[in-house]
């Protein structure tokens, strides 16, 4: 069973606008990260947030974390069309060791209307 | 050339064949992994290996064996293909210690 869900499954804005898509996940975690997905390709790492942080900031990009609700949010600042992709959360497991393997989410579509 | 490399980018394959799909990196990356990526499923842990004497399974290795050559080689074989192995295979490496995955651009699977 996948570990997060997020939520929109799809989500579509005017360009310039904020996006805002939400995961939750189910056990304890060591840390949480985002990917975008382009049509078909591969998955690319976008922001990494550790259990004991919560919040990070990547440019557009601003990543929150609330262990006690088990649930993230990933905002984009002033969409354009090439934000236009799939985002995906996913999370590692406990370890000392870092990137032990990780779960994914089912996705977010994400459609940026020019 | 892309960091990791994944062989064919597409194939068609019949019902009850072998196919071996192949991933290449030159990260040098200890950790790599299989996930397949069917629709409204996100992405699903199929093998994943943490050094070449190292194979674990995932959540749905079953019809699925891999085989890891050497630390840059990671292949993902189907003994004998079936329908509902059609979809988005994708290879991805990850350094130990550190966190942030590296995908391959996926191998489009159909078996017919």
């Amino acid at each position: 069973s996948q570990q997060g869900e997020e939520d929109p499954q799809a989500l579509s804005i005017q360009e310039g606008e904020n996006a805002t898509m939400n995961c939750s996940y189910k056990t304890s975690i060591n840390n949480l990260q985002w990917y975008r997905q382009n049509s078909g390709r591969g998955l690319v790492h976008l922001i990494l947030i550790r259990s004991n942080e919560r919040e990070k900031h990547s440019g557009r990009l601003r990543v929150t974390l609330d262990t006690s609700k088990k649930s993230s949010s990933l905002l984009i600042t002033a969409s354009r069309a090439a934000d236009t992709a799939s985002y995906f959360c996913a999370t590692g497991g406990i370890s000392n060791f870092g990137n032990e393997k990780l779960t994914f989410g089912t996705g977010t579509r994400l459609t940026i209307i020019p | 050339d892309a960091d990791v490399t994944q062989t064919p980018r597409n194939r068609i394959t019949k019902t009850g064949k072998r196919i071996m799909l192949e991933c290449s990196q030159t990260k040098g990356h200890d950790r790599m992994y299989w996930y397949r990526q069917d629709p409204g499923l996100g992405l699903r842990l199929i093998y994943y290996s943490f050094d070449v004497k190292d194979i674990n399974k995932g959540e749905i290795s079953d019809g699925y064996s891999v085989s890891r050559q050497a630390q840059a080689k990671f292949s993902l074989s189907l003994e004998s293909a079936i329908p509902n192995q059609t979809a988005l295979y994708f290879c991805a490496t990850s350094e130990t210690g550190g966190w942030g995955y590296t995908f391959g651009s996926g191998t489009r699977l159909t078996v017919v």
